[in-house]
């Protein structure tokens, strides 16, 4: 039972290097969520989407790209990595249950640009 | 918008004290209400939830009530334990996107042997 499966777990990245970010759920879930965490800021969502195919941009999106090519994966990019962008990125799944579903959460990924 | 307040940490506390962290939300109509909480080195996992005013949602001796009136969401613990310590998020879902989850700033909460 794996859930939410975020790989890799930790990374240094140069200034100006691009990355990439995966999360896959066994879930079958329709929603999938990119958030970052950052001290004092909590949660903050990069992206989401709703489906295959599907992307939306959430409150922080500038500097990221995704794309949910299959159902079970969501690939957050950076295409040129800047210092502020150091964070532990968040990876959910949520079903389609309605509004009081349960999200599931992967374990992270520190990301550190220098 | 739809936004969470919870009150900053950390909070340290001994074992076996009460516990209360404070969270207010803002919303559009009657959110669903949630407690997340953070083990070190971990993702986040659901503690509990409610889904309608007066709702009290409990889990792990942790307990919730849904206030409407005062648009809070208040988690309380009558005897914490070491293993309680964590960082410990608010969050909300709003009627209106049912797909969205909204977060507090979350709370750090150390319990002392």
């Amino acid at each position: 039972n794996a859930g939410v499966t975020q790989t890799p777990k930790f990374r240094v990245l140069k200034t100006g290097q691009s990355m990439t970010l995966l999360c896959a759920q066994d879930m079958n879930h329709e929603y999938m969520y990119w958030y970052r965490q950052d001290p004092g800021m909590g949660l903050r969502l990069i992206h989401y989407s709703v489906g295959e195919g599907t992307t939306a941009k959430g409150e922080v999106p500038d500097g990221y790209n995704v794309s949910r090519l299959k159902k079970q994966n969501f690939l957050l990019g950076l295409e040129s990595a800047a210092p502020s962008q150091t964070s532990v990125y968040f990876c959910a799944s949520r079903g389609t249950g309605g509004m009081n579903t349960e999200a599931f959460f992967g374990q992270g990924t520190r990301l550190t640009v220098v | 918008g739809n936004s969470v307040t919870q009150m900053e940490g950390p909070v340290t506390l001994s074992e076996e004290a009460f516990l209360t962290i404070n969270c207010t939300y803002t919303a559009t109509g009657y959110p669903s209400l949630f407690w997340y909480v953070q083990y070190p080195g971990e993702g986040l996992q659901l503690l509990l939830k409610a889904t309608k005013a007066d709702d009290k949602g409990s889990n792990k001796g942790f307990e919730a009530t849904y206030r409407k009136e005062t648009t809070s969401f208040h988690l309380e613990k009558g005897s914490v334990q070491v293993s309680d310590s964590a960082v410990y998020f608010c969050a909300l879902t709003p009627r209106a996107a049912g797909n969205k989850l909204t977060f507090g700033g979350g709370t750090r909460v150390l319990v002392k042997p």
